[in-house]
């Protein structure tokens, strides 16, 4: 157990619709990354919070958006699904901008 | 761009033999270069990581060995056991926000 929370597990919804993961970071850990995998691009970093600041953006679609909270949980919206949205959603924490990052169990995003 | 190819897609090894993943980054800045070890269901959990100004580092049956001119790096399984069997990923980062660029996966099967 890496200590890292997500949820819900699973998700299954329609395209078009938005859907909120909810992720919470190991005790002390400050940042916060996001993270995409998909059968055709992989693992892709998404997006990382840092103590409640946008630090980093990677190939996050305009339709995704996330933020992280005084009490440092953060939450990946997802909005005007697709199909091709369907994926593992990962996020990981590190202690500030240590190099060891851990992963939560993720979240299976289905848009049918 | 992909900034780290990794080989083979599958690996099929038998108990007690040696597992040997193979990857190769592109952009210098890197400075960081973990091994993630997955099973299905599972987030990615790291194994062992290495930095470039060593060359090896061993964990157990896991060494990572790392050509900085050639700007490659290596993860070999000593005594493959079963229990191995899951999915590889090698990765690298640099720079302030620390975000992990992860190569393609390999997935091991090791045979009893």
């Amino acid at each position: 157990d890496s200590g890292v929370t997500q949820t819900p597990k699973h998700l299954i919804t329609a395209t078009g619709q938005r859907v909120t993961l909810r992720c919470s970071p190991r005790s002390g850990d400050l940042s916060v990354y996001w993270y995409q995998q998909s059968l055709d691009q992989g693992l892709q970093f998404l997006i990382q919070y840092y103590n409640g600041e946008e630090r980093a953006k990677g190939n996050i679609l305009e339709r995704f958006s996330a933020q992280q909270f005084p009490d440092l949980h953060s939450e990946l919206n997802l909005s005007s699904l697709e199909l091709g949205d369907s994926a593992l959603y990962f996020c990981a924490s590190s202690v500030a901008f240590a190099d060891t990052q851990y992963f939560g169990p993720g979240t299976r995003l289905t848009v049918l | 761009q992909q900034q780290v190819k990794q080989s083979p897609q599958s690996l099929i090894v038998q108990k007690g033999g040696i597992s040997i993943i193979n990857c190769a980054y592109e952009n210098t800045a890197f400075d960081y270069f973990p091994w993630y070890q997955q099973f299905p269901g599972k987030g990615p959990a790291l194994l062992i990581a290495i930095r470039p100004d060593v060359s090896e580092k061993k964990e157990g049956r896991f060494t990572i060995s790392f050509n900085k001119s050639a700007k490659q790096f290596s993860l070999h399984i000593m005594d493959s056991q079963p229990g191995d069997s899951a999915t590889y990923f090698c990765a690298a980062s640099g720079g302030s926000a620390r975000q992990l660029t992860f190569g393609s996966g390999t997935q091991l099967t090791v045979l009893p």
